[in-house]
This record gives structure tokens, C-alpha cells and sequence, in this order.
């Protein structure tokens, strides 16, 4: 997984809780990037960052923010869950400015009940 | 907005044909496609990356296309092993900017004994 971690690797919340999921990488990649996937939709970016403190809106970025304080940290909360954002969660990274793969981490499933 | 369509949510085929995954996409011009595997509770892996003035590329047991005109793309993996069962996702992507990528929802390959 190129040095990605998540966590919580799953978590179940009710309802108008706030969670926080973390993105974790080793190699000090600038570009790192937050999914969601569901059935019938794939993958879906919601925020990505292209710095240390610089974030910008992905395609469904309604009811989630992220905040990057650390090159190797990215994380994205969601401030009062819904069962909407029920999905499985990916965190990915890009290695530089003409690398165009993407590296993804192993995934949060979360369910919010 | 865009749309990218994967030929078919599942695809079954004998050990040692050649598999072949469509991948069709409107509204929008990428300047390049990626393919991904992705196995069941894991993240994507990169497999390729294709340029919009490339019509092949080819690694290993594995070779994209990618037709501009018709806006389509074929994966194609020759001498087809069980261990290639998997879903195979395409991503397109602009060449500037942050590198965000549009997925399909992906094709679940089965490659049977």
C-alpha cells in the first residue's frame, strides 16, 4: 500500500456524531487525496490537498472537511454524520507533479447507523 | 459533466483467453487514462497509464488502448490466470492542476479454472 495507513480501519457511529478519519504517509508526497466508493457510483473524490494547509473541494465534498497540519498527515471529518456517508473510505497519494498515478491506502469502512 | 462507463459489472472467461475490458467516456477530454485492480476489501493498485497521443502501451501480459476519436479505451489481458480475477477500474485524468481522476464503477473479471 506505498506506505499509506488509515484509520480506524472500521467504525461504526450513530447519527450526527462527528469522525475523524486519518490518512498516514511515510514518504513526504505532496499531493494526497480522500474517496469515497459505493456501489454503482466507484470512486468518488470528496477532498484532496496539494500542500500542507492547501485543500480544495472534490467532486462530493458536501458534509466533509480536511485539514492538513503535516506533509504526512491528511484528514477528513465529517462533522455530523449521516447514514449518506456510509461507504467505504480510500486516502491516496501522488508522488510529484509529473506522476500521474495514483497510490492508494487499504480503506475505512464505515457505517453510520 | 462527465461520464465513464466500464462495459459490464461482471465478465466471466476461461483460463488462457484474452480478456477484454471496455471502458467509454463523454463529455470529456482526458489528457490521459489510467487502469486499476482492485481485489475485494483493498485499495486500487495501478496497473497503466495511457496519454492521450499514445494508441498502445503494453506491460507484461497487459496491454491498453486508447482511441480519442471514439473515446474508448480496451484493457486487455492475454493468457488470462485465476489469480487475474479481480475488478479492473479506469480513471481519467487532466494533465494540470491536482491530478483528479474520474472513475468508472469498474469490471469484476473472473477467469475460471
Amino acid at each position: 500500500d506505498a506506505g499509506i495507513t488509515q484509520s480506524p480501519r472500521h467504525k461504526v457511529t450513530e447519527t450526527g456524531t462527528p469522525v475523524t478519519l486519518r490518512c498516514h504517509q511515510t514518504e513526504n508526497h505532496r499531493y494526497m487525496y480522500w474517496y469515497r466508493q459505493d456501489p454503482g457510483h466507484g470512486l468518488r473524490l470528496i477532498h484532496y490537498s496539494y500542500g500542507v494547509k492547501d485543500t480544495d473541494k472534490g467532486e462530493v465534498s458536501d458534509g466533509y472537511s480536511v485539514s492538513r497540519s503535516k506533509t504526512e498527515d491528511f484528514l477528513l471529518t465529517l462533522e455530523s454524520a449521516t447514514s449518506s456517508q456510509t461507504s467505504v473510505y480510500f486516502c491516496a497519494i501522488r508522488e510529484g507533479a509529473w506522476s500521474y498515478e495514483q497510490y492508494f491506502g487499504p480503506g475505512t469502512r464505515l457505517t453510520v447507523t | 459533466s462527465q461520464k465513464i462507463e466500464q462495459n459490464s459489472e461482471a465478465l466471466n472467461i476461461q483460463e488462457g483467453k484474452t480478456a477484454t475490458l471496455t471502458c467509454n467516456y463523454t463529455n470529456y477530454s482526458p489528457a490521459y487514462l489510467q487502469w486499476y485492480r482492485q481485489d475485494p476489501g483493498r485499495g486500487p493498485v495501478f496497473l497503466l497509464l495511457i496519454r492521450e497521443n499514445e494508441k498502445e502501451k503494453r506491460k507484461e501480459r497487459l496491454k491498453v488502448t486508447f482511441d480519442t476519436t471514439l473515446k474508448q479505451s480496451l484493457f486487455h489481458i492475454t493468457a488470462s490466470q485465476p489469480a487475474d480475477s479481480a475488478t479492473y477500474l479506469c480513471a481519467l485524468g487532466p494533465q494540470t492542476g491536482a491530478n483528479n481522476l474520474f472513475f468508472g464503477t469498474g469490471t469484476r473479471l473472473t477467469v475460471i479454472p
